[in-house]
């Protein structure tokens, strides 16, 4: 099955600085990538995704690359917010043993923005 | 985000006990899921169901049974709870099982005592 590594699992970072969180990912089959952002105490919410056929998506602050020869995909926050601050999830959709589709997590990163 | 709930949302049960967590979605979404999250190992795949009356194993499966009998409803139980299955459990639905949005409900947290 999939197996997803995500690096660092905490990171601070100064308001307006960038943040950078990187995955691997082992299963070549794998096509879709998402990232979800989990506020404490609250249900993860997906922030971007992003599909084998692209190399980068943006949406504002955010942005997510994907490189599929090197198996690795990262999310890129620039000039950050305290509202920021959350657990980020990275997620690969694999071909489970089954030989169904799953989305395998990462174990996640702390970020801290501070003010 | 309120078109997926879960009950209850703080559960507290004795070893050995059966305990029931139960996930509703209003959106008519044919996948949902089950995962539990422990501090660690971020979201594990309990099980998911592609449509009413099919359902398959995730990576964290034994000592949980799930059925779906309604499109919209997938509940979630524990035959026998042990202290390794406190944890929060989110449920989740999409439209589709792969290329699409996975919308998580609020979760509940158990604690197996």
């Amino acid at each position: 099955g999939e197996n997803v590594e995500q690096h660092p699992s905490t990171l601070s970072v100064q308001e307006g600085d960038s943040a950078v969180i990187k995955c691997t990912y082992s299963d070549s089959a794998s096509n879709y990538f998402p990232w979800y952002k989990q506020e404490l105490g609250k249900r993860p919410q997906l922030i971007i995704d992003i599909r084998s056929n692209v190399g980068e998506k943006k949406d504002q602050r955010i942005a997510v690359t994907l490189n599929k020869t090197a198996k690795h995909f990262s999310l890129h926050i620039t000039e950050t917010q305290p509202e920021d601050s959350a657990v980020y999830f990275c997620a690969a959709r694999g071909i489970s043993g089954a030989g169904s589709y799953q989305l395998t997590f990462g174990k996640g990163t702390k970020l801290s923005v501070i003010p | 985000d309120a078109g997926i709930t879960q009950s209850p949302r703080y559960k507290i049960t004795e070893t050995g006990r059966q305990v029931t967590l139960m996930c509703h979605q209003t959106w008519s979404h044919s996948y949902m899921f089950w995962y539990r999250q422990d501090l660690g190992h971020g979201l594990r795949l309990i099980y998911y169901s592609a449509a009413a009356d099919i359902t398959d194993k995730g990576e964290v499966s034994d000592g949980y049974v799930v059925s779906r009998s309604k499109t919209e409803n997938f509940p979630l139980t524990l035959e026998s709870a042990t202290r390794s299955q406190t944890s929060v459990y989110f449920c989740a639905s999409s439209e589709q099982g792969g290329l699409y949005e996975q919308y998580f409900g609020p979760g509940t947290r158990l604690t197996v005592t």
